[in-house]
């Protein structure tokens, strides 16, 4: 079974509609993450959590919010979903590994709002 | 300026081929650097992990830094089909034991044909 998963893996939805993403992780860690990844500007971070009491804005937070329900658990809503939110959308958890910091990523939502 | 620039491609090359991937970073806070491989419709995994200026190898795989010019490459020797993928570099301020800012490129869409 995958470490990070993500549900749906794809959605289409119409403007001004709310819809939530799903992300689960039997890896134990505390870090997770979203990001988008759009065509030429590679991954850019929505929010993350250093735990479930500690939730944090990302570069591109706007219009988007966030819940870290349970460690194990951290959810992505568009509120009110506009055209230009179409996007890849990665969950990811971290962990030191002696190197350094690894993130571990979904497999992603694919997300078209029409 | 973005943090980190990378050419997008895509670049396309014959199997057998030596494949060269590159960025520029501004940060000169950055020093751990980090390679991701993103298959199509996949997450992106950890491929290789250096510190400070200097070569790292992994079979195929080559990785450099070069922290006086703030440039680092990847070299893929005798490239497969199997290479095809988007590598992602990532970058980070902290590494071993600490946590810090990781900062992605925008990737590089690499296609190997037989």
């Amino acid at each position: 079974d995958a470490d990070v998963t993500q549900t749906p893996r794809n959605r289409i939805t119409k403007t001004g509609k709310r819809i939530m993403l799903e992300c689960s992780q039997t890896k134990g860690h505390d870090r997770m993450y979203w990001y988008r990844q759009d065509p030429g500007l590679g991954l850019r971070l929505i929010y993350y959590s250093f735990d479930v009491k500690d939730i944090n804005k990302g570069e591109i937070s706007d219009g988007y919010s966030v819940s870290r329900q349970a460690q194990a658990k951290f959810s992505l809503s568009l509120e009110s979903a506009i055209p230009n939110q179409t996007a890849l959308y990665f969950c990811a958890t971290s962990a030191l590994d002696g190197l350094g910091e690894t993130q571990y990523f979904g497999p992603g939502t694919r997300l078209l709002v029409l | 300026q973005k943090e980190v620039e990378q050419d997008p491609g895509p670049l396309s090359v014959p199997e057998g081929a030596i494949v060269s991937l590159n960025c520029t970073y501004s940060n000169s806070a950055f020093q751990y650097f980090m390679w991701y491989r993103q298959y199509s419709r996949k997450g992106p995994e950890l491929l290789m992990y250096t510190y400070s200026s200097g070569n790292k190898e992994d079979g195929r795989f080559t990785a450099q830094v070069d922290k006086s010019s703030k440039y680092i490459s990847l070299f893929i020797r005798d490239s497969q089909p199997s290479d095809s993928a988007t590598y992602l570099c990532a970058m980070s301020n902290a590494g071993g034991t600490s946590y810090g800012k990781l900062t992605f490129g925008q990737g590089t869409i690499l296609t190997v044909h037989p």
